[in-house]
């Protein structure tokens, strides 16, 4: 079944800090991982996408991402956090083919920056 | 170029009373995807619609049914509405002929009173 585990609900982290935010997964096939943003009362801006090659993508607002398919895992990171980056996250899995565009969504972890 | 957008933001409906919400995609965009955001949980795939026509579906009941129009805008309708029924309705939009990355809306928040 495919899922999608993000264990840390909530993190608080200083402004300046560095940030990891974890994602795991479960899919059959060869996925596709997204990493989205929501601010309160808002719809989800994406953040980055790995669909192939490089397992190191870059995103907006300084983000990166890591896809390791041997611990099917997906983590968020940023090197120094923002007062402005307080939102919460949302790791996703899709694939190609007959789903295409059908995404299973993780819980969400909640980003709560200390000044 | 405007975004995926949605309509209304926010209403406020009765226990068994029908909803209709709309969406438009973000020019280009051919298929639409609806989801259900409840409070604290992640989104929820409903179904998606490409050429007019429900292509996938999420597990939702009957009661959720939707539409496509010609131009590509879609509906949400909901029928018999539950209290459960509460939640942020999310449309996102897409293009098949690209990878599948999509393009959110802000979402129409129903609550079920």
């Amino acid at each position: 079944a495919q899922s999608v585990t993000q264990p840390d609900i909530h993190i608080t982290v200083s402004e300046g800090a560095s940030l990891e935010l974890r994602c795991n997964y479960s899919y059959g096939a060869t996925p596709y991982l997204f990493w989205y943003v929501q601010s309160p009362g808002q719809g989800l801006q994406l953040l980055l996408k790995y669909f192939s090659g490089d397992t190191l993508v870059q995103g907006i607002k300084g983000f990166e991402a890591e896809f390791k398919r041997s611990q099917s895992s997906f983590n968020l990171r940023k090197p120094s956090v923002h007062w402005s980056d307080a939102a919460e996250y949302f790791c996703a899995v899709g694939a190609r083919g007959s789903t295409l565009g059908r995404l299973y969504f993780g819980r969400g972890t909640q980003l709560t920056v200390w000044p | 170029d405007a975004g995926v957008t949605q309509s209304p933001t926010h209403l406020i409906k009765t226990r068994g009373q029908q909803v209709t919400l709309r969406c438009s995609p973000k020019s280009g965009h051919d298929t639409v995807s609806w989801y259900q955001q409840a409070l604290g949980q992640g989104p929820q795939f409903i179904f998606q619609y490409y050429e007019e026509e429900e292509r996938q579906r999420g597990n939702f009941p009957d009661r959720f049914s939707g539409h496509q129009f010609p131009n590509y805008s879609s509906e949400l309708n909901v029928n018999a509405l539950l209290l459960g029924d509460s939640a942020l309705y999310l449309c996102a939009s897409t293009g098949l002929a690209t990878t599948g990355e999509l393009f959110f809306g802000e979402g129409s928040r129903l609550t079920v009173l």
